[in-house]
């Protein structure tokens, strides 16, 4: 079975510092892994997702990941933040039936 | 194009009603899942239709069903409301061919039962 462990539950960063979200999924198929954002009271926004291919993926604002197959890691990173960036981030593995595992989110507090 | 529309936004409801959530895809997109969002445990699913077919089911009480119409919109229902069902309901479309492989998700219908 699938599952995703996300390894920070908040992180606080300053303003333009860079920023890592850890994620570590285990699975036994091949894997889709997907990174969301999602401010207050809104949906989840896809920022950027691996199928195949090249194992740095970039996003939208800024977002990219590296797929790292031996470490079963897909962590996310930005080399500077905005405070509009301040949201609860989800790593998530679409599983061998075709739904989404989640991990726990990453609460992202950005001050200036 | 047009995104995932969740209808309504916000629903105030006591225990032991029924309630129904409404979700219309992106043009285009056969598949919906829907999933409720807690504080306490995360983002859970709960089912996904294709094609008016019930496709897969997560671990949720009878109480909770759901349906896919011809036009793909999906609506979800759940009967005898528990405190315990406030949460942020929460479709997804998805995309299943190629390159644009994803799940697009609405806004979310927030549920409060009182």
């Amino acid at each position: 079975a699938q599952s995703v462990t996300q390894l920070d539950s908040q992180v606080p960063v300053f303003e333009e510092a860079p920023v890592e979200l850890r994620c570590n999924y285990s699975s036994s198929v091949s894997v889709y892994l997907f990174w969301y954002v999602q401010y207050p009271n809104q949906g989840l926004q896809l920022l950027l997702k691996y199928l195949s291919g090249s194992t740095l993926v970039k996003g939208i604002n800024g977002f990219e990941a590296e797929f790292n197959k031996s470490q079963t890691s897909f962590h996310l990173r930005k080399p500077s933040v905005h405070i509009s960036d301040t949201a609860e981030y989800f790593c998530a593995v679409r599983d061998s039936w075709g739904k989404l595992q989640f991990g726990a989110g990453t609460q992202v507090v950005v001050t200036p | 194009k047009a995104g995932v529309t969740q209808t309504p936004r916000y629903l105030i409801k006591t225990r032991g009603q029924q309630v129904t959530l409404s979700c219309s895809p992106i043009s285009g997109h056969r598949s919906v899942s829907w999933y409720q969002q807690t504080p306490g445990q995360g983002l859970q699913f709960l089912f996904e239709y294709f094609s008016e077919t019930q496709r897969n089911k997560g671990n949720f009480p009878g109480r909770f069903s759901g349906r896919q119409f011809s036009n793909s919109r999906s609506e979800m229902n759940v009967s005898t409301l528990e405190l315990g069902d406030s949460a942020l309901y929460l479709c997804a479309s998805s995309s299943e061919t190629g390159a644009s492989y994803g799940y697009t998700f609405g806004s979310g219908t927030r549920l409060t039962v009182v």
